[in-house]
């Protein structure tokens, strides 16, 4: 089955500094990437998402790369404000079913 | 903007017993699911669920864990015989669309949080 591998853990930056964080995955079929913010104790909540036929997504702050050969994609946050702060999980999908990575817990300093 | 709903937020039950956690979808969505986060943990996929029959279950869904949508409304999950190892919070997730090869985004609901002692 898919493996998702997610990096950092943890990550701290000074508000208004940018945060990167990256993904993997194994399965070259899967077409669908999607990354979810999770504040403490909410539902995780879809923020952006990217297909495989392309390979750069921006919303506002938020931007998804993509890189099919290498099989990883990274979520991009600009400018980051406290309420960036969170737990932020990528996911791949192949059909029904969305594997999550084990999450980044994104801390924003004020 | 319509949500997924899920009842109840907590339920807390003891070892051995049923249980069954409800969703209520966004009502023009045709596929479901649930997953399950074990605090501090990745979230797992358990099921999906179009057109009243099991698309596709991981290896966590096993022989205790059933889902059904009795009433065309409401997507359940029930864990026949609960263990200890079932503490997690369980999310419900839907989709509006499925086409072929290609995935739609996946909107959960905020989970209940079933505690087993």
């Amino acid at each position: 089955g898919e493996n998702v591998e997610q990096h950092p853990s943890t990550l701290s930056v000074q508000e208004g500094d940018s945060a990167v964080i990256k993904c993997t995955y194994s399965d070259s079929a899967s077409n669908y990437f999607p990354w979810y913010k999770q504040e403490l104790g909410k539902r995780p909540q879809l923020i952006i998402d990217i297909r495989s036929n392309v390979g750069e997504k921006k919303d506002q702050r938020i931007a998804v790369t993509l890189n099919k050969t290498a099989k990883h994609f990274s979520l991009h946050i600009t400018e980051t404000q406290p309420e960036d702060s969170a737990v932020y999980f990528c996911a791949a999908s192949l059909g029904y079913k969305l594997s999550f990575g084990a999450g980044t817990t994104v801390t924003v300093r004020a | 903007e319509p949500e997924v709903t899920q009842t109840p937020s907590h339920q807390v039950t003891q070892m051995g017993q049923e249980v069954i956690l409800r969703c209520v979808p966004i009502s023009n969505h045709l596929y479901f699911y649930w997953y399950r986060q074990i605090l501090g943990q990745k979230v797992e996929f358990l099921v999906s669920f179009y057109n009243n029959e099991i698309s596709e279950k991981s290896e966590i869904f096993d022989d205790q864990f059933s889902v059904e949508r009795p009433d065309g409304s409401n997507f359940t999950l029930k864990i026949r015989s609960t263990k200890l190892e079932d503490s997690a919070m369980y999310f419900c997730a839907n989709t509006p669309a499925f086409s072929g090869r290609s995935a739609y985004e996946q909107y959960f609901g905020p989970g209940t949080r079933l505690t087993v002692t």
